[in-house]
């Protein structure tokens, strides 16, 4: 079974400056999805940002960007330009990309701090 | 609005009792995921149902079940609830099987006094 790892509970960064979220996984996959979702107050659950394992190329969304090292599997998120509105729990998630199982594996999370 | 609709929003009941749970996923969303998010035990993927068929399961107690309707609405019945079952249960639903995240629910959240 797969499973995600988020080492830091909580972390917190001063507005305007960039804050990294760690994630690790483990599985004997060689194709799947990793996901970052964000959790605000309001406890939606928003989709950030998402890599296909297939693909080199570090996925990217405006402030919002990842780095995928999959031989580590490693899937980190870096957010630049912190704002306060980024205060929220993130969560770090595998998906496999066998067919017909497409439940997400969630970390336990780690609750981001902005400073004003 | 993420276009999945969950209600109640809040739901306080005792032990003992039994609840359900409903979910409108997105239009045009065949599938319909249930997860429960506690303290102890983070984000936990309890079932899947695909166009009225259940694809996948989890870690759902046999107290539980869930089933997914012809207008695909779904339905998470929790029964002789014990306190530990307090948490929030968040209803997703997707495109399958094109591989995108979820649009989750905003959530219902239960407490079993």
């Amino acid at each position: 079974a797969q499973t995600v790892t988020q080492s830091q509970p909580e972390m917190s960064v001063q507005e305007a400056e960039t804050v990294t979220l760690s994630c690790t996984y483990d599985t004997s996959e060689s194709d799947y999805y990793l996901f970052w979702y964000k959790q605000p107050p309001s406890r939606q659950m928003i989709l950030v940002i998402r890599q296909e394992a297939y693909k080199q190329q570090n996925a990217t969304e405006n402030r919002f960007s990842v780095n995928f090292q999959k031989a580590a599997k490693s899937f980190s998120l870096k957010i630049s330009d912190s704002q306060l509105g980024d205060a929220a729990m993130y969560f770090c998630a595998y998906r496999s990309r066998g067919a017909g199982s497409y439940q997400l594996t969630f970390g336990k999370g780690t609750k981001l701090s902005v400073i004003p | 609005d993420s276009g999945v609709t969950q209600t109640p929003k809040h739901l306080i009941t005792a032990t003992g009792q039994r609840v359900t749970l409903r979910c409108s996923p997105r239009s045009g969303d065949l599938s319909v995921y249930w997860y429960q998010q506690s303290l102890d035990q983070g984000l936990q993927f309890l079932i899947q149902y695909y166009n009225g068929e259940e694809r996948a399961k989890g870690n759902i107690l046999e107290r539980f079940s869930a089933q997914q309707f012809p207008d695909l609405h779904s339905e998470l019945n929790l029964s002789s609830l014990e306190l530990g079952d307090s948490a929030l249960y968040f209803c997703a639903s997707s495109v399958d099987p094109v591989p995108y995240g979820y649009t989750f629910g905003s959530g219902t959240r239960l407490t079993v006094v």
